[in-house]
């Protein structure tokens, strides 16, 4: 059935490591979104993209990195420049780049830095 | 960028309790999503709403557009209601084309 996938559920990783969170949708959407969410707190918007092979940075870009290669895949890779990575991370997917879609999101990855 | 503000931002209720939850955004906007985050983190869709009316069940919602809010009505809460509510917002096609979302609305529905 058609949704989007985020792995894995839980990752640890230890303090100086990148790590690679997995979005995989199979819903043919064009956009994807990457959030960061802290305890108690709302999303805050890290890396779009609306289309293959092109990313915007939201507000939160600093120690992140994303590609774009494929359609149904949009990677977020956590460098050890990210000072305090430790949260909860939804990656997300619309049916266009316009406004007026609406957005899904995937059961997201706590990551926790050991 | 676009502002969205929610109110209150925490709110206890007894089983069987009405409420409304509010969202204001600070600018035009071409999508407005409702969403319910469970126990478990997962965002679950409410309402595509950025103008009119819809209900589904217990729950409704209300989009003013032209006055920059958007309601969320709960009717005969039940426990499986608690949780964190989000309004998220996104202008019409300019500048950053992503949902911006408020801190939340944190309900606690007690037996």
């Amino acid at each position: 059935d058609g949704g989007i996938t985020q792995s894995p559920k839980y990752l640890f990783r230890k303090e100086g490591q990148n790590v690679t969170l997995s979005c995989e949708q199979n819903l043919n959407h064009d956009a994807m979104y990457w959030y960061r969410q802290d305890p108690g707190q709302g999303l805050r918007l890290i890396y779009y993209s609306q289309i293959v092979n092109d990313f915007q940075k939201g507000d939160i870009a600093e120690g992140y990195s994303v590609s774009r290669e494929k359609k149904e895949s949009f990677p977020l890779t956590v460098t050890s420049a990210q000072k305090n990575p430790t949260a909860f991370y939804l990656c997300a997917s619309s049916a266009g780049a316009r406004s007026r879609t609406e957005a899904f999101f995937g059961q997201g990855t706590r990551l926790t830095v050991v | 960028g676009i502002q969205v503000e929610q109110s209150p931002p925490d709110l206890i209720l007894q089983e069987g309790a009405n409420s409304t939850l509010r969202c204001n955004f600070s600018d035009s906007v071409n999508n407005l999503q409702w969403f319910h985050q469970n126990p478990w983190g997962q965002l679950i869709n409410l309402f595509y709403i950025p103008s009119g009316t819809k209900q589904n069940g217990r729950l409704s919602a209300t989009t003013v557009a032209t006055e920059r809010y958007s309601l969320l009505y709960i009717s005969s809460s039940q426990t499986t209601d608690s949780g964190v509510y989000f309004c998220a917002a996104r202008p019409p096609d300019t500048g950053r084309r992503a949902l911006t979302f408020g801190s939340g609305t944190r309900l606690q529905v007690q037996p």
